[in-house]
Order: C-alpha cells, then sequence, then structure tokens
C-alpha cells in the first residue's frame, strides 16, 4: 500500500496568520498519461464526518473557501490555509487515489490557534 | 442535495456479527461507487470497502477481507456492510461515503455522519 505521511502532527497558528501542512507519499501519485496528481485533502472537525476540500492535489471543491489552497506534484504536496480563522481548526488529512481499490490517508495534522 | 445517513451501529461481544446500513438521497444512487471508511478512536481513516455504481465488483481492506461483505440495493437506495467475526479492534466510528466518480473510483465527496461499531465483552 501506498503510505501517506504528514507532517506536522499539530500546528498552532495565530488568527489570521499562514498554515502550511505537508503530506509525502512513498510513491509518486501523479499519473504520466493524464498528467493528474492522485491526491485529496480533508478537513474533520471534531464530532464531524471529513469534508472534502481539494482534489487532484489543487483543485478546490465548490463553496470550499479560496484561503485553501493544494500544490505539489509526485510525493511531496502542501494544503495552505493563508488567512486562519476560526471555523478553521480541525484536523486535515490527505488522501491518495492512485492505487484503488486501497486508497490511505495520512495520519492527520491537527491545526489550532495560538 | 446529497444526503447520506448510517444505521446500525451499537455495542458487539467480540466473535458476533453486526450488520449497518447507509440510506442515500439527493444523487443518481445506481451511478455511483459507494464506500465504507471507519476511523478508530484517534486513529488515522482507515478505507474499508468499496461497491461498484451495480454492484457487480467489490474490494475490501486486507484488515476486514473475508470477514465483512458490501452489498447493495439500488431500488432502495441502500449500501450495507456486514461485518461478522468481529474483532476489539474493529472498535470505530463507521463511515458511509459516496465516490465523486461515475465511471472510475476516485475520491470521497460526500460522507454520511458515521455510525459507532463498539466491540467490547
Amino acid at each position: 500500500d501506498i503510505v501517506m505521511t504528514q507532517s506536522p502532527d499539530s500546528l498552532a497558528v495565530s488568527l489570521g496568520e499562514r498554515a502550511t501542512i505537508n503530506c509525502k507519499s512513498n510513491q509518486s501519485i501523479l499519473f504520466p498519461s493524464n498528467n493528474k496528481n492522485y491526491l485529496a485533502w480533508y478537513q474533520q472537525k471534531p464530532g464531524q464526518p471529513p469534508k472534502l476540500l481539494i482534489s487532484w492535489a489543487s483543485t478546490r471543491e465548490s463553496g470550499v473557501p479560496d484561503r485553501f489552497s493544494g500544490s505539489g506534484s509526485g510525493t511531496d504536496f502542501t494544503l495552505t490555509i493563508s488567512s486562519l480563522q476560526a471555523e478553521d481548526v480541525a484536523v486535515y488529512y490527505c488522501q491518495q487515489y492512485y492505487d484503488t481499490p486501497r486508497w490511505t490517508f495520512g495520519q492527520g495534522t491537527k491545526v489550532e490557534f495560538k | 442535495q446529497v444526503q447520506l445517513v448510517e444505521s446500525g451501529g451499537g455495542v458487539v461481544q467480540p466473535g458476533r456479527s453486526l450488520r449497518l446500513s447507509c440510506e442515500a438521497s439527493g444523487f443518481t444512487f445506481n451511478s455511483y461507487g459507494m464506500h465504507w471508511v471507519r476511523q478508530a478512536p484517534g486513529k488515522r481513516l482507515e478505507w474499508v470497502a468499496v461497491i461498484s455504481s451495480d454492484g457487480s465488483n467489490q474490494y475490501y481492506a486486507e484488515s476486514v477481507q473475508g470477514r465483512f461483505s458490501i452489498s447493495r440495493d439500488n431500488s432502495k437506495h441502500t449500501v450495507s456492510l456486514q461485518m461478522s467475526s468481529l474483532r476489539a479492534e474493529d472498535t470505530a466510528v463507521y463511515y458511509c461515503a459516496k465516490d465523486s466518480s461515475s465511471i472510475f473510483f476516485t475520491y470521497f465527496d460526500h460522507w454520511g455522519q458515521g455510525a459507532l461499531v463498539t466491540v467490547s465483552s
């Protein structure tokens, strides 16, 4: 299985500041034939199910604020929250869907207020 | 809007069985693959099983292969997970999730609220 590793495990950021979460896969999840990275980002708030934020490494879902952005390719990816808001406190997970039907997630990164 | 509502969770003894169901609405159910994903307390999300849109293909995580069975009833817009020979390590919140693509298996664009399964004597 493809192993997804996130860093850091937790992150304390001041309101309005930038938060950066990294996700690394142990093999490339870039599909050469279509040049797409098979990576999604999810946000999970306490007591709630995960919510899809970004697919294909950088495509924001409809309704997701533009302060959320995804970048990276191959094995290294980043989720950036450009200006942290109160409602962004959550755990964030990356997921690969390159190796279906063996989907795997990162361990999660908890974003808190400093 | 898409809604996924799980039911059937509860407390069960090790070695026993339990069946989870997920009722879907708000989309063309028979066009999409459906997944079960679980989350043990304090742990990362773990994909469990998937069934194709027409029910002809099912795939399982190694950790549940041979013990869990996924099925769907497109006439009732439901997907189920039959869990047998349950172990303490199967204790988790189980989420029903919809695949985003009607053609291939990809990522999960909608999730249910989850059903808690506790395996304990």
